[in-house]
């Protein structure tokens, strides 16, 4: 299947600080891309829909002034969580939608805020 | 409003034997289910999927039961094997829309 790898794969950061997770489709182009964010023991959440040239699409009860969502080109898309704090630890997946409408996931960044 | 239910947090079971894991749904709308792997610290990797116009669809030791009447889904894994433990999430998504919806997944220990 297809390849979607995310970077960095963990992170530790101060609170208060700024951190970007970028999501590739290594060997497609897909221009939606998914965040989700898991809480332990607890299911996907989707935080946004992110399409290529065009802005995010934010869930309900995400906010988009804290995580920021760029979808630069075909094949990245960033997210940045601004100001972090203990709160948004948790583990950040996105995914990547080929022209076939199927979803491939990548691996997922643990973020630590301490 | 949790439209993809899997009220099983967890499941353990003997190596060799079958593993049923659990989804219900409340949308009638949904027309796609598929049920996702997920080991931790790794993102979730596809593993079967059925139409809404099928009750059953197979691939190797995994079968996927859909009964549309009931809004109700199942992953048998025959003969379980220790490397099928894992964090199984059902999904569930329909024509025209966009966004898949995810249970809160089932942790399945098999034993050997």
């Amino acid at each position: 299947g297809a390849v979607v790898s995310q970077h960095p794969s963990w992170v530790i950061c101060k609170s208060g600080t700024s951190v970007k997770i970028e999501c590739r489709s290594l060997d497609f182009q897909a221009t939606t891309m998914f965040w989700y964010r898991q809480f332990p023991k607890q299911s996907l959440m989707l935080m946004a829909t992110s399409n290529e040239g065009s802005k995010a699409t934010y869930e309900q009860g995400v906010e988009k002034d804290k995580f920021l969502i760029n979808h630069a080109s075909l094949t990245l898309s960033t997210l940045t969580v601004t100001s972090a704090h203990p709160e948004d630890s948790s583990f950040y997946i996105c995914s990547a939608m080929t022209a076939n409408n199927e979803q491939f996931f990548g691996p997922g960044t643990r973020l630590t805020v301490l | 409003d949790q439209q993809v239910k899997q009220n099983s947090p967890s499941l353990s079971v003997q190596e060799g034997r079958i593993s049923i894991l659990n989804c219900d749904y409340t949308n009638s709308m949904f027309d796609y289910f598929l049920w996702y792997k997920k080991y931790p610290a790794e993102g979730p990797t596809f593993l079967i999927s059925i139409s809404s116009i099928k009750d059953k669809n197979e691939d190797g030791r995994f079968t996927v039961f859909l009964n549309k009447s009931a809004k109700h889904l199942s992953l048998h894994i025959v003969p379980s094997q220790p490397g099928d433990s894992a964090v199984y999430f059902c999904a569930a998504s329909y024509t025209g829309g966009f966004k898949t919806i995810f249970g809160a997944g089932t942790r399945l220990f098999v034993k050997a």
